[in-house]
């Protein structure tokens, strides 16, 4: 059954540091790997997909990378701003077809 | 349209009520999913269809019971919910392994 673990839990860090957030997953055989951000209350918003086959993907001041044969994803977050404050899941799908959740970073970002 | 819709956002009902939520989407996905989330915890995963047809059920009690009517539509029936079932709903979808949509969610309340 595939684990997916997150660290740190949590992370506060004043405005303008570069942070990274680390998931690793127990089983190497996914699909994509995905990272989503998620407000207090709120539904998923998707900020990255890595298919299996890719080492990393990019979107603005957000970078995501995968290691499959070492089960590890990284989200590397530059010049952060207090709007980044939220936590941050990372999910593996997997052989079940379905999306497998780690528990998540609370991220704050102090003006 | 790369939305996926969830009615109601909010519903609250008691331990003897019916009740149903709805997910729709027009992606031509056909994978869906009903996902659970508990406050300050990741989703879980509890129903996948596949192509209209019910491929993983997370042991989830027969209180809750899903419909998938046809390749846009998935539903969520509700009847005699327990206080510990007051959660986040979220729905989503995807092309075989592809990325996955989510709803914005039904935030259930039952008294």
């Amino acid at each position: 059954k595939q684990e997916v673990t997150q660290i740190p839990a949590a992370l506060s860090v004043p405005e303008g540091e570069n942070l990274v957030l680390n998931c690793s997953f127990t089983d190497s055989a996914i699909y994509n790997l995905q990272w989503f951000r998620q407000d207090p209350g709120k539904g998923l918003t998707s900020l990255l997909l890595i298919q299996s086959s890719q080492r990393e993907q990019t979107s603005g001041r957000l970078n995501a990378s995968l290691d499959k044969s070492s089960g590890r994803s990284t989200l590397y977050i530059a010049a952060s701003q207090p709007g980044d404050s939220a936590t941050y899941l990372c999910a593996a799908f997997g052989g079940r077809r379905a999306l497998t959740f780690g528990s998540g970073t609370r991220l704050q970002v102090q003006p | 349209d790369t939305e996926v819709t969830q009615t109601p956002k909010h519903l609250v009902m008691g331990m003897t009520n019916k009740k149903s939520l709805k997910c729709e989407q027009h992606m031509g996905h056909r994978a869906m999913y009903w996902y659970k989330q508990k406050a300050k915890k990741p989703p879980e995963l509890m129903f996948v269809y596949s192509y209209e047809k019910l491929s993983i059920n997370e042991s989830v009690p027969s209180r809750f019971s899903p419909e998938c009517p046809n390749s846009s539509l998935l539903n969520l029936h509700l009847h005699a919910l327990q206080p510990e079932d007051s959660a986040l709903y979220l729905c989503a979808s995807s092309q075989d392994v592809e990325k996955l949509f989510f709803g914005s969610g039904t935030q259930l309340s039952v008294l």
